[in-house]
């Protein structure tokens, strides 16, 4: 079984700072895919990175990055100058099957709050 | 394009009444899913449909239904409504490559839902 995890329940940090987002995944296959969501106060879940196993590259989008360690079993993401926009719920999110047929398997978010 | 649409946004229901949680997609994808999200759970799969045809428990089956009506719809039914049942409930999809190659999975707005 696939599983997800995301030590921090909640992060709150001033704007301007930056904040990474810790995220854990376990899994047996060697084909997989993951995944970064954003879930601000309005509920909808916006798409933010998929990243697959065998692409260990790092990624930066803007103020986003992502760093990808097959060795430590880790996907972080990191916010640069963080913005009171940014406040959401962030979710880590693991797919293992050859094609993802059997869904996402979910972390149980990170609150981020940016106080202005 | 919508994207994925969800009916209704809102719903409030009795113990024991039933109900459809409606979900259609227009970007052509061929795999659907159920999710439902709890207070300090993240998202959890309920049921899923990999193509036309088909449909798959997940994590979370007990108490629910679905139909896959055709490329484009894949319903939810609540037969028998009870409190646990309470949540939000998203639908998803996403496009599944014959190769294998998953693309990024596509949220609703999402329903939420209360049983008293």
């Amino acid at each position: 079984a696939q599983k997800v995890t995301q030590a921090q329940t909640e992060i709150s940090v001033v704007e301007k700072e930056d904040v990474t987002l810790d995220c854990v995944y376990e899994t047996r296959d060697t084909t997989y895919y993951l995944f970064w969501y954003k879930q601000p106060p309005s509920g909808e879940l916006v798409f933010l990175i998929r990243r697959n196993s065998f692409d260990e590259q790092n990624e930066i989008s803007g103020r986003y990055s992502w760093n990808f360690q097959k060795s430590t079993s880790s996907f972080n993401f990191t916010i640069t100058a963080s913005q009171v926009v940014d406040s959401a719920v962030y979710f880590c999110a693991l797919s293992v099957s050859g094609g993802g047929a059997d869904g996402l398997t979910f972390g149980k978010g990170t609150h981020l709050i940016i106080q202005p | 394009n919508a994207g994925v649409t969800q009916t209704p946004k809102f719903q409030v229901l009795k113990t024991g009444q039933s109900m459809t949680l409606q979900c259609a997609q227009d970007m052509n994808h061929n795999s659907m899913y159920w999710y439902r999200q709890d207070p300090g759970m993240g998202l959890r799969l309920i049921y899923y449909s990999a193509s036309e045809g088909t449909t798959d428990k997940g994590e979370v089956p007990n108490g629910y239904n679905v139909s896959r009506l055709n490329k484009r719809e894949f319903s939810l039914r609540l037969e028998s409504a009870a409190p646990s049942q309470t949540s939000v409930y998203f639908c998803a999809s996403t496009l599944i490559r014959t190769s294998g190659f998953l693309d990024t999975q596509y949220f609703g707005p999402g329903t939420r839902l209360t049983v008293l």
